[in-house]
């Protein structure tokens, strides 16, 4: 079965600063990865995703993540990050199993933006 | 366009009581459809997923059910809630396989 880590439960860094959220996958074929970003109280908003061609992936909000199936990686970034920024990142893997789609989620990292 | 409608926004509920939380999607046909719950620092945890009405699997046992009565409607239930049942419970769709999911508002639900 697929599983998603996310070994990071709280990220800090100052507004202005640069970010990096690490997500490491576990899947026996090549995987659909999504990035998430959630809003307190809120559902989720798809950030980004890979599915295949060019490891490099762009997202909106100026974020960006970068597939490494050496690593088993698929982790976000953004040059500069805003206080807007603050808010609850999940990383995801999807995958069949058993002739069904499943999504599975990591646990999440909690960003925090100083001023 | 599609929309997905998740009812209530909070609930709290004492032990022992039963649960209905609804989800419908609109502007769409056939969906795959999720109910997954989010306990604080643990994540998105998958209950239940259905691909046709009537077609439920469940992730993992529990004091939960869920149901489709129709093509756009998914169903979480409980005959009796427990403490544990606490959480923040989000419903979600997606189209395909390689599709990016779509989410409700989600329901805080508290159980006392």
């Amino acid at each position: 079965a697929q599983s998603v880590t996310q070994p990071d439960i709280h990220i800090t860094v100052s507004e202005g600063a640069s970010l990096e959220l690490r997500c490491n996958y576990s899947y026996g074929a090549t995987p659909y990865l999504f990035w998430y970003v959630q809003s307190p109280g809120q559902g989720l908003q798809l950030l980004l995703k890979y599915f295949s061609g060019d490891t490099l992936v762009q997202g909106i909000k100026g974020f960006e993540a970068e597939f490494k199936r050496s690593q088993s990686s698929f982790n976000l970034r953004k040059p500069s990050v805003h206080w807007s920024d603050a808010a609850e990142y999940f990383c995801a893997v999807g995958a069949l199993s058993g002739g069904s789609y499943i999504p599975t989620f990591g646990r999440g990292t909690s960003l925090i933006v100083h001023p | 366009s599609q929309t997905i409608h998740q009812w209530p926004a909070t609930l709290v509920q004492p032990v022992g009581s039963p649960l209905s939380l609804e989800c419908t999607v609109e502007g769409t046909s056939n969906p795959n459809l999720y109910w997954y719950r989010q306990a604080a620092g643990r994540g998105l945890q998958l209950l239940f997923y259905s691909v046709g009405i009537g077609q439920i699997s469940s992730e993992v046992p529990q004091n939960l059910s869920a149901s489709r009565p129709q093509d756009r409607q998914f169903i979480l239930s409980s005959k009796k809630l427990l403490l544990s049942d606490s959480g923040f419970y989000l419903c979600a769709w997606t189209q395909g396989y390689n599709e990016k999911l779509f989410f409700g508002s989600g329901t805080q639900l508290s159980v006392l």
